[in-house]
């Protein structure tokens, strides 16, 4: 069974501070990457996605790969209270079922003004 | 040009009821993907096609079926209900269901009473 594993939160941080979501993931052949926002009673929204190691940054978000130790995380700069929302990885299987993504439970991240 | 689209948003079945969702994906995307999400959780992947033919399907019992048109568009269809079944149902439209990111509709919120 390949898991993706995150800390459910919930994560309080500041207006104007760096939020960091983590995820790690047990498929170790696993190539690509992905960072969706959900909003409470909305749909995923794709924020990022990754597939190299080292850095990639949009904005405001920097999406952090590393293959070796199987491990993703996301950075939120400056956060705003609009970022408030439950934070998902996914990952998508390597091999035989490579048609599917995998989420973790989702981080609950909170802004605080 | 619009994104996912999933039609009904609400819909209220009792036990032992069938249930038929509909999901149009992004216009050029050949692939549909649908997932079931309950709450708390993220989603869990039930079935993708591509081009009109069944790429995966996830751990969900036979009672879940879906196809897909010539016109990429989609259906999922669920047989006998159970209080279980209710859950936000989730379409994600991608190209050709390749490692590229998956984009995901508005959802439909089943309700089983």
């Amino acid at each position: 069974q390949k898991e993706v594993e995150q800390n459910s939160g919930p994560l309080s941080v500041p207006e104007g501070a760096i939020a960091s979501l983590n995820c790690t993931y047990s498929d170790r052949g696993s190539q690509s990457f992905f960072w969706y926002r959900q909003y409470s009673g909305k749909s995923p929204e794709l924020i990022m996605s990754i597939y190299s190691n080292g850095d990639k940054e949009d904005g405001r978000f920097t999406a952090q790969l590393n293959k070796a130790s199987q491990y993703v995380s996301l950075l939120i700069r400056d956060s705003q209270p609009s970022d408030s929302a439950t934070y998902l990885c996914a990952v998508r299987n390597s091999g035989g079922s490579n048609y599917k993504l995998t989420f973790g439970k989702g981080t609950l991240l909170t802004v605080n003004p | 040009d619009a994104g996912v689209t999933q039609s009904p948003t609400h819909l209220i079945k009792t036990r032992g009821q069938h249930v038929t969702l509909r999901c149009s994906p992004i216009s050029g995307h050949k692939s549909v993907s649908w997932y079931q999400q309950v709450l708390g959780q993220g989603p869990q992947f039930i079935f993708q096609y591509y081009e009109k033919e069944e790429r995966g399907r996830g751990n969900f019992p036979d009672r879940f079926s879906a196809r897909q048109f010539p016109n990429y568009s989609s259906e999922l269809n669920v047989n006998a209900l159970l209080l279980g079944d209710s859950a936000l149902y989730l379409c994600a439209s991608s190209l050709d269901g390749g490692p590229g990111a998956q984009y995901f509709g508005p959802g439909t919120r089943l309700l089983v009473l």
